[in-house]
């Protein structure tokens, strides 16, 4: 069965600084990836998408991924966080028949000045 | 689009009631999701919808619960004799579902329930 696994609960970096969340999936096949953002009071938005060819990705908000199949990852970067990134992101992968998407558990990030 | 709306925003409830959830999708959207999600978590599925077929539910998912989506267009989760345990955000979501827009999904702001 699909599962995604985001290692780090929270982050916390400093405005200006670089960023990467990890998420590790785990499906047989080759896996639709995604990473979601949770802003404090508004639904979940969509950031950026893996279906296949580059396996860097670019997403809204700056926000980039690098879609690794030997390590089973796919983590979120950003080069330079701002105050308004802080959130909850989820990464989320769904099978290549469609239907649902299966996500991770989140990482909350924190944003100091 | 005027984006998926959830309604109520919010619901209270005693142990062992029935409550009732609606959720509009953006229109022109053929898929339609459940998800639930408690403090902490990612999202979990519950179940969805392509137009008013039912195509996958959750073997996690209780009998207590049904979602119905009668005419294609909007949909209702409904949860017999409320348990504490199903407190939680239910989140609706809608997408096109194919092609470029594949995982695109949209989701409204949720139905908060609180079962005492």
């Amino acid at each position: 069965a699909q599962s995604v696994t985001q290692p780090d609960i929270h982050i916390t970096v400093s405005e200006g600084a670089s960023l990467e969340l990890r998420c590790n999936y785990s499906y047989g096949a080759t896996p639709y990836l995604f990473w979601y953002v949770q802003s404090p009071g508004q639904g979940l938005q969509l950031l950026l998408k893996y279906f296949s060819g580059d396996t860097l990705v670019q997403g809204i908000k700056g926000f980039e991924a690098e879609f690794k199949r030997s390590q089973s990852s796919f983590n979120l970067r950003k080069p330079s966080v701002h105050w308004s990134d802080a959130a909850e992101y989820f990464c989320a992968v769904e099978n290549n028949q469609g239907g649902k998407l299966i996500f991770g558990q989140g990482t909350e990030l924190s944003v100091k000045p | 689009d005027t984006g998926v709306s959830q309604d109520p925003r919010h619901k209270i409830t005693k142990r062992g009631q029935n409550v009732t959830f609606r959720c509009d999708p953006i229109s022109e959207h053929n898929r339609l999701y459940w998800y639930r999600q408690t403090l902490g978590q990612g999202p979990e599925f519950l179940t969805y919808f392509q137009n008013e077929a039912q195509l996958e539910k959750s073997r996690l998912l209780s009998d207590r619960f049904s979602a119905e989506r009668p005419k294609g267009s909007f949909s209702t989760l409904e949860i017999q004799r409320t348990e504490q345990g199903d407190s939680a955000m239910y989140l609706c979501a809608s997408s096109l579902g194919q092609g470029a827009s594949r995982g695109k999904l949209f989701f409204g702001s949720g139905t908060q329930l609180s079962v005492l």
